[in-house]
């Protein structure tokens, strides 16, 4: 049973326009949750995370977004760019027992900027 | 910037051969892990480490192995390869939660 769930396999956008990647998670134990850029054939790499204490973290053009009652977060990448095409994936982890620091990823989305 | 490397980056190899994929960082990390990625799926843990002579399996269950001998290297082995184990092997590293990736192995079992 998938824990953490990213329902949209694909996604474009128009290259200045915002750009919103959701997730979804299950399992109410996780406390820190994280998201990442794959570019094909390359490793994944750490964009931005957020910490359960809070609901919204930025940098730059990313902001994450933490709605914790409905066990759902957000990407915001604003403006987008043709370099932003990747797919994206959410990650989540919990603080506390033998499975801390793992982290436990989704299927993620293919965002496509349109120049 | 992260450093964290793994080679072969691209290995093709028959069935029935011992392989093995290697991973080093630089970052004096103490935790260690390996990933496998199939196009379209989520990465699955296969191995961690969370320091020297401390390894554990993961989620997904795996033939391989590995072992920590030194802090900033982490091998997998297969010790017979078969057609099942193909797929994209992800190595990283980490303080805490944020994870750092190397650039994969793409091995494929012919």
């Amino acid at each position: 049973d998938q824990q953490v769930k990213q329902n949209s396999p694909s996604l474009s956008v128009q290259e200045g326009r915002i750009s919103i990647l959701n997730c979804d998670y299950t399992n109410s134990m996780f406390d820190y949750f994280l998201w990442y850029k794959k570019y094909p054939a390359e490793g994944p790499t750490f964009l931005i995370s957020i910490s359960s204490i809070k609901d919204k973290n930025e940098d730059g053009r990313f902001t994450v977004f933490l709605n914790k009652s409905a066990k759902h977060l957000s990407l915001h990448i604003v403006p987008s760019q043709p370099g932003d095409s990747a797919v994206y994936f959410c990650a989540a982890s919990s603080s506390g027992g033998a499975g801390s620091y793992q982290l436990t990823f989704g299927k993620g989305t293919k965002l496509s900027v349109i120049p | 910037e992260a450093d964290i490397y793994q080679t072969p980056r691209y290995l093709v190899i028959g069935t029935g051969k011992k392989i093995t994929l290697e991973c080093s960082q630089t970052m004096g990390h103490d935790k260690m892990y390996w990933y496998q990625q199939d196009p379209g799926m989520e990465l699955h843990l296969i191995h961690y480490s969370y320091g020297v002579n401390s390894t554990e399996k993961g989620d997904l269950s795996s033939e391989s192995t590995v072992s920590r001998i030194r802090t900033e290297h982490f091998p997998l082995t297969l010790e017979s390869a078969r057609p099942s184990h193909t797929s994209q092997y992800l190595c990283a590293s980490s303080a805490l939660y944020e994870q750092y990736f190397g650039p994969g192995t793409r091995l494929t079992v012919t």
